[in-house]
């Protein structure tokens, strides 16, 4: 079957940095995405990554890992406001998308 | 395993032509449900929320005559891309809102990519 893995909750504290791990085993790959959610709002485009290897963008980074079905999102200098969930999602041979749970990270003072 | 599934995954069609997209909630009955489109490297962008038994409401700048959603029943919601354009090629992604627990749970679906040929 297919499987998206990411811890389901983080705690970080304000000023540090995360790391998000997302591991995958899905038919065939055409892409990761990252998204921000905060509760109740639609998911916010973060990255898409499609080759091996580090984005940077700002405060966040994504990186991916074909060969091991692993990504992670990096988020630096954390803001009360990074307080969301993390969503990352597949889109495999298929073009279907596949979504992992999420990850609620709680940024503490 | 999955508990919002759209189909079909893929669908090409040609121009001019209308194009059915369906959204099912399979283990609880949703009240309401989503309508987004993902453009290339950017959010998901919500077009519209279909609550059961009633009109859809449409976000600005949505076309409500170009793309028709019903929500027929607590687990079905579908839209209709009336007289494609290759402009309308997107992916389409639906989710549900699950009243059980906090009422705060949205599952999203697999997406629906469209070519418009």
């Amino acid at each position: 079957g297919q499987n998206i893995d990411q811890p389901t909750e983080m705690t970080a504290t304000e000023g540090a940095i995360v790391q998000i791990n997302c591991t995958y085993q899905t038919s065939g790959f055409n892409g990761l995405f990252w998204y921000q959610q905060h509760a109740g709002e639609a998911p916010t485009f973060l990255s898409y990554n499609v080759l091996d290897g580090l984005e940077e963008k700002g405060r966040f980074s994504s990186f991916l890992s074909r060969s091991k079905g692993y990504s992670y999102l990096l988020l630096k200098e954390l803001q009360m406001k990074d307080s969301a969930s993390y969503l990352c999602a597949v889109v495999d041979s298929n073009y279907q998308l596949i979504w992992g749970a999420g990850t609620k990270l709680i940024i503490k003072p | 395993g999955a508990v919002v599934s759209q189909h079909p995954s893929r669908v090409i069609c040609k121009s001019g032509t209308s194009v059915k997209i369906e959204c099912r909630s399979l283990d609880f009955q949703a009240t309401t449900m989503f309508w987004y489109r993902q453009f290339p490297k950017k959010s998901l962008m919500l077009m519209a929320t279909s609550n059961e038994g009633s009109k859809a409401t449409y976000e600005q700048g949505v076309e409500k005559d170009k793309f028709l959603i019903n929500h027929a029943s607590l687990t079905l919601s579908t839209l209709t891309v009336t007289s494609a354009h290759p402009e309308d090629s997107s992916f389409y992604i639906c989710s549900a809102r699950d009243p059980g627990l906090d009422g705060n749970t949205i599952y999203f679906g697999e997406g629906s990519w469209l070519t418009v040929v």
